[in-house]
């Protein structure tokens, strides 16, 4: 069964800094590997898809990375924003029709 | 507004009663699924179809019933509602199966089962 882990689960930031979240995969037979946002109270919103040809994939001040070698992703969030704040969930289809979530990294950007 | 519409938002169950929580998309999507999230568990998938007609068990199925009659709905059902059944219910879609593009998540339903 695939493994998804995320380090850390929490990270607090001030407004303005560059960071970096982590995702690590135990099984590196994956076609792509999704990044989401949660929202306290909300449900996941899709932020990028990474395919397995890609190493990386952009969209806005996000930049995510893609290494199946050694089963690590990246998502990097340039000039943090208060707004940013939220839950940072990477997941992993399987074969088998199934998502594999991390348990994710809860993020604040401190004004 | 397209989307995954879940209702109940929230829903507070005595032990033994069974309730139905409803998910309905207006994507035309072939792929449902039921999702369980509990703290420092993550998202645990419970039921998932890939079309009308079609379903199939996931991590988590013990408890639970589904079934998809239409491409629209994909309702979960809860037998005999236990505390540990306890958590936030998120129903979610994609065009054609995990990482294919465009899965979208519902809103969620918060049990408490008392």
């Amino acid at each position: 069964k695939q493994e998804v882990t995320q380090i850390p689960a929490a990270l607090s930031v001030p407004e303005g800094e560059n960071l970096v979240l982590n995702c690590s995969f135990t099984d590196s037979a994956i076609y792509n590997l999704q990044w989401f946002r949660q929202d306290p109270g909300k449900g996941l919103t899709s932020l990028l898809l990474i395919q397995s040809s890609q190493r990386e994939q952009t969209s806005g001040r996000l930049n995510a990375s893609l290494d199946k070698s050694s089963g690590r992703s990246t998502l990097y969030i340039a000039a943090s924003q208060p707004g940013d704040s939220a839950t940072y969930l990477c997941a992993v289809p399987s074969t088998g029709n199934q998502f594999y979530f991390g348990t994710g990294t809860s993020l604040t950007v401190i004004p | 507004n397209a989307g995954v519409t879940q209702t109940p938002k929230f829903q507070v169950l005595k032990t033994g009663q069974s309730m139905t929580l409803q998910c309905a998309q207006d994507m035309n999507h072939e792929y449902m699924s039921w999702y369980r999230q509990d703290p420092g568990m993550g998202l645990r998938l419970i039921h998932y179809s890939v079309g009308a007609g079609i379903t199939d068990q996931g991590e988590v199925p013990n408890g639970y019933n589904v079934s998809r009659s239409t491409t629209e709905d994909f309702p979960l059902r809860l037998l005999s509602a236990a505390p540990s059944q306890t958590s936030v219910y998120f129903c979610a879609s994609s065009y054609l199966f995990p990482g294919s593009g465009g899965y979208t998540f519902g809103s969620g339903t918060r049990l408490t089962v008392v």
